[in-house]
């Protein structure tokens, strides 16, 4: 059950935006619009931040974004902080109602 | 407000069985699909199980088929998790996770419960 393709880590400077990628196929990210992210600090409990690809759950900062084009998902950070040191992860609905879950990014703040 | 809450973590020898606990409160646990996802030490979040509201379906990565059985209990509010025959690779922090209704994404997760599998 091959998990879906992110980059290991991705830095920028506070104020700066980030775009983290996370790629699949047609069996998951690309052939419907149930892609997730979430913010995971360690030893804590993962928090949504995205789902359905493009929608924000309230009380999450506008921020944060996401988009897709194809088998390719992507949230961007915009006005990083420091607070958003975390590793983050993108998720998908697979066919026969299996989950699956991108390698994960460490984003650090410079 | 969400509460979901593991336990039953430990250490374990390879071949052995361990059931994990996840109590719910904070919302109509009947009415919810839940799932357990881990995280082994380095590595990134990997789904395991899931049960549909109702118990009528469950569902399991390839890595526990046949060794591993989700259920829930509705009058204890409770999702379980019986590892059976465990391996080393299956050392790993567990959480549990809310589906929301009728959508495929886990809004709410525990702070999970830690398996370690050595002998």
């Amino acid at each position: 059950q091959s998990a879906l393709t992110q980059p290991a880590s991705v830095s920028g400077s506070p104020g700066q935006s980030i775009t983290i990628g996370c790629s699949g196929t047609d069996r998951d990210v690309g052939g419907h619009d149930f892609v997730s992210w979430y913010q995971h600090h360690p030893g804590k409990a993962p928090k949504l931040l995205i789902f359905d690809v493009t929608q924000r759950p309230s009380g999450v900062s506008g921020r944060f974004s996401g988009s897709k084009s194809g088998s390719t998902a992507s949230l961007t950070i915009s006005g990083l902080q420091a607070e958003d040191e975390a590793d983050y992860y993108c998720a998908s609905y697979r066919s026969s109602a299996n989950y699956v879950f991108g390698t994960g990014t460490r984003v650090t703040v410079l | 407000e969400v509460h979901l809450v593991e336990s039953g973590g430990g250490l374990v020898q390879p071949g052995r069985s361990l059931t994990l606990s996840c109590a719910a409160s904070g919302f109509t646990f009947d009415d919810y699909a839940m799932h357990w996802v881990r995280q082994a030490p380095g590595k990134g979040l990997e789904w395991v199980s899931g049960i549909t509201w109702n118990s009528g379906s469950r569902d399991y990565a390839e890595s526990v088929k046949g060794r591993f059985t989700i259920s829930r209990d509705t009058a204890k509010n409770s999702l379980y998790l019986q590892m059976n025959n465990l391996r080393v690779e299956d050392t790993a922090l567990y959480y549990c996770a809310r589906l929301q209704l009728l959508a495929d994404y886990f809004d709410h997760w525990g702070q999970g419960t830690l398996v370690t599998v050595s002998s």
